[in-house]
């Protein structure tokens, strides 16, 4: 049974189109997240809800837009697609402040 | 502000070696320390975690890490490595006095290789 799982697994668009990530957790967890991982592997975290609750908003553009409809979803709105919102973007999930468990991730690539 | 390091951008290990990761970080605060595993065009997995107690963690696949204060490092090994084990190594940290939200800062991540 997948715990989070992401849809879609690749994206590929064209620049200043708009594009939705949608992510379910099936955990019973009260927080999730949004990461974006870079072609250096980088992983910085980008928004966290906890309870449908935005508590993590880092400095992001603001073409990003994060909306939870309950706990077990987070999806990510994304406008006007620049060419370096190209990435990996996961979504994590955890309960109590412990540990997070990763979806597979969705690659964004934007020509 | 809390942040991680992790020095080394490769390690390679021969297998049936013992093979460390290295892993330090900076606080204010007592830290929560984490490490993720992540292979080939997936997720992060989570191996094991720092929180309290005992210094040393045992984790998933037969990893452990070794928490030290003095030297405020969280490094990882695991006695024998396989082949299995090549993958990218990510250590984490957040700091519960700033940390909020469960916030947790990330490494650039270690590529480990264990060849035959």
């Amino acid at each position: 049974d997948t715990a989070v799982s992401q849809t879609p697994k690749y994206l590929v668009t064209q620049m200043g189109n708009d594009k939705s990530i949608k992510c379910e957790q099936n955990l019973g967890h009260d927080t999730m997240y949004w990461y974006k991982q870079d072609s250096k592997k980088f992983l910085k975290i980008m928004f966290s809800y906890n309870n449908k609750e935005l508590i993590i908003n880092e400095t992001v553009p603001n073409r990003f837009s994060p909306k939870s409809p309950d706990k077990a979803h987070l999806n990510l709105h994304i406008n006007s697609l620049e060419l370096g919102d190209s990435a990996v973007y996961f979504c994590a999930s955890s309960q109590n402040r412990q540990e997070q468990f990763f979806g597979p991730g969705t690659r964004l690539t934007v020509l | 502000a809390q942040s991680v390091a992790q020095p080394e951008d490769q390690v390679n290990v021969a297998e049936g070696n013992p093979l460390t990761v290295k892993c330090t970080y900076s606080v204010s605060g007592n830290p929560y320390l984490f490490w993720y595993v992540q292979y080939p065009n997936r997720g992060l997995q989570f191996l094991l975690k720092y929180i309290t107690g005992d210094n040393l963690v045992k984790g998933s696949y037969g990893f452990e890490a070794e928490f030290n204060k003095s030297q405020t490092s969280f490094h990882l090994k695991k006695p024998s490595a396989l082949v299995s084990d090549s993958a990218l190594y990510f250590c984490a940290v957040r700091d519960p006095l700033t940390g909020g939200g469960n916030k947790l800062t990330f490494g650039t991540g270690t590529q480990l290789k264990v060849e035959l």
